[in-house]
């Protein structure tokens, strides 16, 4: 496609519910980036794929958010039993290769909002 | 460890008038560091980035940067601001022998007055 895309753009869940957020990297894009973005502050990292192969998921807050990329295209960042802590807007990158020469394409994000 | 400190959570300028966001960096390494902006409801999209060679950095929008080694700093500036440059700018530094995950900055709300 023409640019990273994420759905849904908001999301809202009530406490102790489970959400799944999705992202579309650029088509070809081998590298593939999650962050937490809390209210007023930078992006966090969460998780890094390259192609399938999840590389990093040092950033991951607790065993309760779990990501995957099947198929090394799309991927979906999960978040079980969700916290009001987790409301925050959740970006996700995609580059064309691993390296600082390969610029991070960034989606619109997730913003997701736990009552 | 890295990290990244952007002095001013706000900056206000008058349209026409020079652009200064602070960015100091700390680094074990000799890091490579980055500019982002922001704009509302948006992703982030890369400015420049410096990568050891330079040490004054161009990127889009007329914006550039310095990389001063002595001051760990990477300031951002532009000479005459417009009304269309207000948005959210995150400074961000990354470990060249490493993952090249950047660590971001707590960012910088620039608001441009007409």
């Amino acid at each position: 496609g023409a640019g990273v895309s994420q759905s849904p753009r908001y999301k809202v869940a009530k406490r102790g519910q489970d959400v799944a957020l999705r992202c579309d990297p650029i088509s070809g894009h081998v590298s593939l980036f999650w962050y937490q973005q809390a209210l007023g502050q930078g992006p966090e990292f969460l998780t890094y794929f390259q192609n399938e192969a999840q590389l990093d998921k040092s950033g991951l807050p607790s065993d309760r958010f779990f990501a995957e990329r099947p198929e090394g295209s799309v991927s979906t960042l999960k978040i079980q039993r969700t916290q009001q802590e987790d409301s925050a807007v959740y970006l996700c990158a995609s580059s064309l290769g691993q390296g600082v020469q390969n610029i991070q394409y960034f989606g619109a994000g997730t913003r997701l909002s736990v009552l | 460890a890295q990290s990244v400190t952007q002095l001013g959570s706000h900056v206000s300028v008058s349209e026409g008038a020079l652009v200064l966001l602070r960015c100091n960096y700390s680094s074990s390494v000799p890091p490579y560091l980055f500019w982002y902006v922001q704009y509302p409801n948006q992703g982030l999209q890369l400015l420049l980035k410096y990568t050891s060679a330079a040490t004054l950095v161009k990127g889009i929008n007329g914006f550039e940067a310095e990389f001063k080694k002595s001051e760990t700093s990477f300031h951002l500036t532009k000479p005459s601001a417009h009304m269309s440059d207000a948005a959210e700018y995150f400074c961000a530094v990354s470990n060249p022998g490493g993952s090249y995950i950047p660590t971001f900055g707590r960012g910088t709300s620039l608001i441009v007055h007409p």
